[in-house]
């Protein structure tokens, strides 16, 4: 159980597009899901927490304008990376926070992360 | 939340036991240790976790000192598919918005 799907695995996009990337919690209600950032040879940045319903809470030095987040429902966060440059290549990382701890003993699921290359 | 110190790399042959060490001396009574890791390119991999006691499933035993200002992971018998980078993560779950803060981790080398 406490299974998170992340789609696309990996992107190219051309400089100056959007790109949007889905997390689905798909066995359990995440009531918070996180969003995180790692460069190569670096550990994972926390970008910003989301709650259902409500504005993500985005860290010091992330633009939440660029980095568009939507938690429409207990199931599903998207991240869309707007107006995308070469500097914003990087593995995107999705973590969700069961709902119900019973449900997910260890609270914080890992999507399998998001390859991004702008071009 | 607490930080967390932790060997760069540590190298371990296989078969042997690969005992990872974490410093947390700032804990809170309320944190718990959280153990991941991170096999190249994929998402982190939930280890183990625990508060006071010790804690063994499958995968690993999480053996936490009686002051909680340390804990180590214990994989009994490594294999190769356990090289990775673990991460040794101290966090309040009582509020589902505290999300896992990430340190540098450990690169754990396993060799034949």
């Amino acid at each position: 159980g406490a299974v998170v799907s992340q789609h696309p695995s990996r992107v190219i996009c051309k400089s100056g597009t959007s790109v949007k990337i889905e997390c689905r919690s798909l066995d359990f209600q995440a009531t918070t899901m996180f969003w995180y950032r790692q460069f190569p040879k670096q550990s994972l940045m926390l970008m910003a927490t989301s709650n259902e319903g409500s504005k993500a809470t985005y860290e010091q030095g992330v633009e939440k304008d660029k980095f568009l987040i939507n938690h429409a429902s207990l199931t599903l966060s998207t991240l869309t990376v707007t107006s995308a440059h070469p500097e914003d290549s990087s593995f995107y990382i999705c973590s969700a926070r069961a709902r119900d701890r019973g449900i997910s003993n260890y609270g914080y699921t890992f999507g399998s992360g998001t390859r991004l290359t702008v071009v | 939340d607490a930080k967390t110190t932790q060997p760069p790399s540590m190298d371990c042959a296989e078969g042997r036991a690969a005992n990872l060490p974490c410093n947390h001396s700032t804990i809170s009574g309320n944190e718990y240790v959280y153990w991941y890791r991170q096999i190249h390119s994929q998402g982190p991999q939930y280890i183990i976790h625990g508060l006071k006691n010790n804690e063994t499933n499958e995968m690993a035993s999480l053996i936490i000192t009686e002051d909680r200002k340390s804990s180590t992971l214990i994989l009994p018998h490594a294999t190769l598919r356990d090289t990775a980078v673990y991460y040794c993560i101290v966090s309040y779950s009582g509020q589902a918005g505290t999300a896992l803060i990430f340190g540098k981790g450990t690169t754990l080398s396993v060799s034949s």
